[in-house]
């Protein structure tokens, strides 16, 4: 199976939240999952990405949680700010076969925003 | 600033027509992507070029083809349009090096079909 299935796809939460995004895949020889941001009017931009051999990956507010067994990961963003309004996409992909490493499968996203 | 540069950014035509539509990558990289991207579906891998060379294909319809350059630009063409083909399109550009991951994605050409 190639889907990615996000939720949700939309979240509105107050400064200072903590949204929580959350991603589901069923093929197991994705080894890459990546998040990308993306704001109107822009491209998506990777944001963070974490492979399986971790269960836990922080970047400043940004912590992806990744649950192999259940081939589950989420995106927690921490003191959410107004400018995090954005769409956030997940995506899986697998280097396993070669060739397509940036094949990536996306999510269909979420649409997040932080009211000040 | 992706460094990656798509032209043009808004296309207006109707059915049955054809498009072009233009991609030059991050200098230095060898790799680009096409996706489509729309409201119902979301970001959807179309195809990949190597080096000139054809890499991956995706969900890419018949009427839809793409290439890449000597010069590692690429073009997706787009033929027999159809009011479903609006979308924006992104092309995307990498450094093929195995499990790096990371695609630098252009700001996109939005094209609607009439």
């Amino acid at each position: 199976q190639q889907q990615v299935k996000q939720s949700p796809q939309s979240l509105i939460v107050q400064k200072g939240g903590i949204p929580i995004i959350n991603c589901a895949y069923e093929n197991t020889a994705f080894d890459y999952f990546p998040w990308y941001q993306q704001f109107p009017g822009k491209g998506p931009a990777l944001l963070i990405a974490i492979r399986p051999d971790v269960s836990e990956k922080k970047e400043g507010r940004f912590t992806i949680s990744f649950n192999k067994s259940a081939k589950q990961f989420s995106l927690h963003i921490m003191d959410s700010q107004p400018g995090d309004s954005a769409t956030y996409f997940c995506a899986a992909s697998s280097g396993r076969y070669g060739g397509s490493q940036g094949n990536l499968i996306f999510g269909k996203g979420t649409k997040l925003s932080v009211k000040p | 600033d992706s460094g990656v540069t798509q032209t043009p950014k808004h296309l207006i035509t109707a059915t049955g027509q054809r498009v072009t539509l233009r991609c030059s990558p991050r200098s230095g990289d060898l790799s680009v992507y096409w996706y489509q991207q729309s409201l119902d579906q979301g970001l959807q891998f179309l195809i990949q070029y190597y080096n000139g060379e054809e890499r991956a294909k995706g969900n890419i319809l018949e009427r839809f083809s793409a290439q890449q350059f000597p010069d590692l630009h690429s073009e997706l063409n787009l033929s027999s349009l159809e009011l479903g083909d609006s979308a924006l399109y992104f092309c995307a550009s990498s450094v093929e090096t195995r499990n790096t991951g990371e695609l630098f994605f252009g700001e996109g050409s939005r094209l609607t079909v009439l």
